[in-house]
């Protein structure tokens, strides 16, 4: 059975940091792509980031770009995102998602969300 | 930046009827890469549909996906109460990947 379970999240200062993480278990997690995607409060959804099976190519939303990182750790069937830099507009839940077969970026299984709010 | 425009935002129906859900893209999307997703009210989303036409696993035969050019479609052929719920479509063969703004399916 695939699970994917994030952590990391909580309340942060507009400016702050935080390091989500999420771990899997129940496939071949170096055979994936994994992606990062948020949902803002009562709002849709919202691509954040991606990354490719290796690790190798990484993907990032323009509200993104230049101040969170997407990495893995295949020895660990870790994924993370690093926020740096963080915004009132980046309040939401953030969800892992394994990417689908043959390398593609659908989203086939989802983990529960980990809540970030950025506040001060 | 491939925009996903959804249509309509709300739609009302009866349980039994069927449900047409429309996501146009902006511009072509690569290798027919679109997928449809489910949300419930205080749930994940569940993936239905990608390759804009293939069911994911465990989907009802009830639930279908076409295209014609840039024109996405979801149709629910005869909807149960558990299908009221917010789809989504999303293109994944570009970067940037994107989401479309939702369409809500409520009971009439």
């Amino acid at each position: 059975e695939v699970q994917l379970l994030e952590s990391g999240g909580g309340l942060v200062q507009p400016g702050g940091s935080l390091r989500l993480s999420c771990s899997a278990s129940g496939f071949n997690f170096n055979n994936y792509a994994l992606n990062w995607v948020r949902q803002a409060p009562g709002k849709g959804l919202q691509w954040v980031s991606a990354i490719h099976a290796s690790g190798a190519s990484t993907f990032y939303a323009d509200s993104a770009k230049g101040r969170f990182t997407i990495s893995r750790d295949n020895s660990k069937n870790m994924l993370y995102l690093q926020m740096n830099s963080l915004r009132a507009e980046d309040t939401a839940i953030y969800y892992c998602a394994k990417g689908g077969s043959s390398g593609t970026y659908y989203m086939d299984y989802w983990g529960q969300g980990t809540l970030v709010t950025v506040s001060s | 930046e491939i925009v996903l425009t959804q249509s309509p935002g709300t739609l009302s129906l009866s349980p039994g009827e069927r449900a047409t859900l429309s996501c146009r893209a902006s511009q072509s999307v690569s290798s027919s890469s679109l997928a449809w997703y489910q949300q419930k009210p205080g749930q994940t989303p569940r993936l239905l549909i990608y390759g804009a036409s293939r069911r994911a696993t465990g989907i009802p035969d009830r639930f279908s996906g076409s295209e014609s050019g840039t024109d996405f479609t979801l149709t629910i052929s005869r909807l149960e109460p558990e299908d009221f719920a917010v789809y989504y479509c999303q293109q994944y063969g570009f970067s940037p990947l994107t989401f479309g703004g939702g369409t809500k399916v409520e009971i009439k």
